[in-house]
């Protein structure tokens, strides 16, 4: 158990509006990520965070905001959610000793 | 680019029985790290196992095994005396040398039969 909590788990939002998504992890790891996945095409990178403040675009980064003011939390927002944006969202941390990802339990967001 | 293949998008095997789950990548690296996971329906993502580029020993994890070629970049995940518990999507994942960044393939689903 990497101590990945993700809130919320469920969510149904109307199109044009805000959302955020957050991901709180216990063990201080440094690289943090969110993944959005869609059936037929597997796990795709939205932003990855190497540190507080330090963040990158992953491949899906269109239409998604990070943000990470402190070591554990890591924040995902859709800033006018579209129906495209109807996914399974999963974050994910990489401690700094190993190469592998340990991920959370995922959000369901479904825009309507 | 590089791009991680998984061309079985359903796979089928009787229970206690050996299947193989296959998986390509494109890389022009010499080192780096390949991964598999299992996601069951709870929709949790479970490590499976790793394999480090430089080591020529294929991992194995329990009933779990890999079969790593390098010069034909093929990463294939053998599961041995299949259970109903391995019911699952499985993803193979690639991590790009020299960033904390993974590509991860589409997922081949597996069903057990019992």
């Amino acid at each position: 158990d990497a101590g990945i909590t993700q809130s919320p788990r469920h969510k149904v939002t109307e199109t044009g509006t805000p959302v955020t998504l957050r991901c709180h992890q216990t063990e201080n790891h440094r690289y943090m990520y969110w993944y959005r996945q869609d059936p037929g095409h597997g796990l795709r990178l939205i932003h990855y965070s190497y540190g507080v403040k330090d963040t990158d675009k992953g491949e899906v980064s269109d239409g998604y905001s990070v943000s990470r003011s402190k070591t554990e939390d890591f924040l995902l927002t859709l800033e006018s959610a579209t129906s495209s944006q109807t996914s399974v969202y999963f974050c994910a941390i990489t401690p700094d000793i190993s190469y592998e990802q340990y991920f959370g339990p995922g959000t369901r967001l479904t825009v309507t | 680019a590089q791009t991680v293949t998984q061309s079985q998008p359903e796979m089928s095997v009787q229970e206690a029985e050996t299947v193989t789950l296959s998986c390509t990548y494109d890389t022009s690296e010499s080192d780096y790290y390949l991964f598999w996971y299992k996601q069951p329906p709870s929709r949790q993502m479970i490590l499976v196992i790793r394999q480090e580029a430089y080591k020529q020993q294929n991992a194995t994890e329990n009933r779990f095994s890999v079969n790593f070629q390098k010069a034909a970049k093929s990463f294939s995940l053998k599961i041995s005396d299949s259970q109903l518990g391995d019911a699952a999507m499985y993803f193979c994942a690639y991590r790009m040398p020299g960033t904390y960044k993974y590509i991860f393939g589409t997922g081949t689903r597996l069903k057990v039969l019992a």
